[in-house]
């Protein structure tokens, strides 16, 4: 049972828009910056947002992330099948004093 | 652009000490204002933090952990490492280094290590 919960799976045709859920508490993502990951099959996480809304260099705007309270939201806009991957968010935990990650979310571009 | 590396047994026995090395290239461990860390992935599951250290050695570890893991670095080297002590079939992952602790922003391709006798 993961701390930050995500919903198991999401699916949006190609050229829609998606939205993947992160919610926790007031120990983690209430006061922390919240990050997510993009883990494509058979490869390592790639950090797609960090603090909350930012892109790394080289992530594509059609990435999004928001916080709202205890929830993260990662948008994906111009949905490709190159999108189909694993999706995490993740953040510090105050009480736990320990790293926190969503149990991920399974991205299928019908 | 910072590449990461692990290396280390693939295959350890149960009650014995994991041993695995990250190498670092392109940037320099002992630059600072980093710390390097290391996840890992139960086949099929999420991702756990197991722990990270700065340069000058300072470590923090996830506390469900914390008993049986060490993180060292090697600054000559460029490299940093973990030793996760008395391992069960449980601590059967792949096993990422990373860089950052607010958030990981350069990961190791990974490596799997299985606990079997």
């Amino acid at each position: 049972q993961s701390v930050l919960t995500q919903p198991p799976s999401v699916s949006a045709a190609p050229g829609q828009k998606v939205t993947i859920s992160c919610s926790g508490s007031s120990s983690n993502i209430g006061n922390n910056y919240v990050s997510w990951y993009q883990q494509l099959p058979g490869t390592a996480p790639k950090l797609l947002i960090y603090d909350n809304n930012k892109r790394p260099s080289g992530i594509p705007d059609r990435f999004s992330g928001s916080k709202s309270g205890t929830s993260a939201t990662l948008g994906i806009t111009g949905l490709q099948t190159g999108d189909e991957a694993d999706y995490y968010c993740g953040t510090w935990d105050s009480s736990l004093s320990s790293w926190v990650f969503g149990g991920g979310t399974k991205l299928t571009v019908l | 652009q910072v590449q990461l590396q692990e290396s280390g047994p693939g295959l350890v026995k149960p009650s014995q000490t994991l041993s695995l090395t990250c190498t670092v290239s392109g940037g320099s461990i002992s630059s600072g204002g980093y710390y390097w860390s290391w996840i890992r992935q139960h086949p099929g599951k999420g991702l756990e933090w197991i722990g990270y250290i700065y340069y000058s050695g300072s470590t923090y570890y996830n506390p469900s952990l914390k008993s049986r893991v060490t993180i060292s670095v090697d600054t000559s080297k460029n490299q940093f490492s973990l030793k996760l002590s008395s391992v069960t079939a449980a601590d059967t992952a792949v096993y990422y280094c990373a860089r950052g602790a607010s958030n990981f922003d350069y990961w190791g391709q990974g490596t799997l290590v299985t606990v079997s006798s």
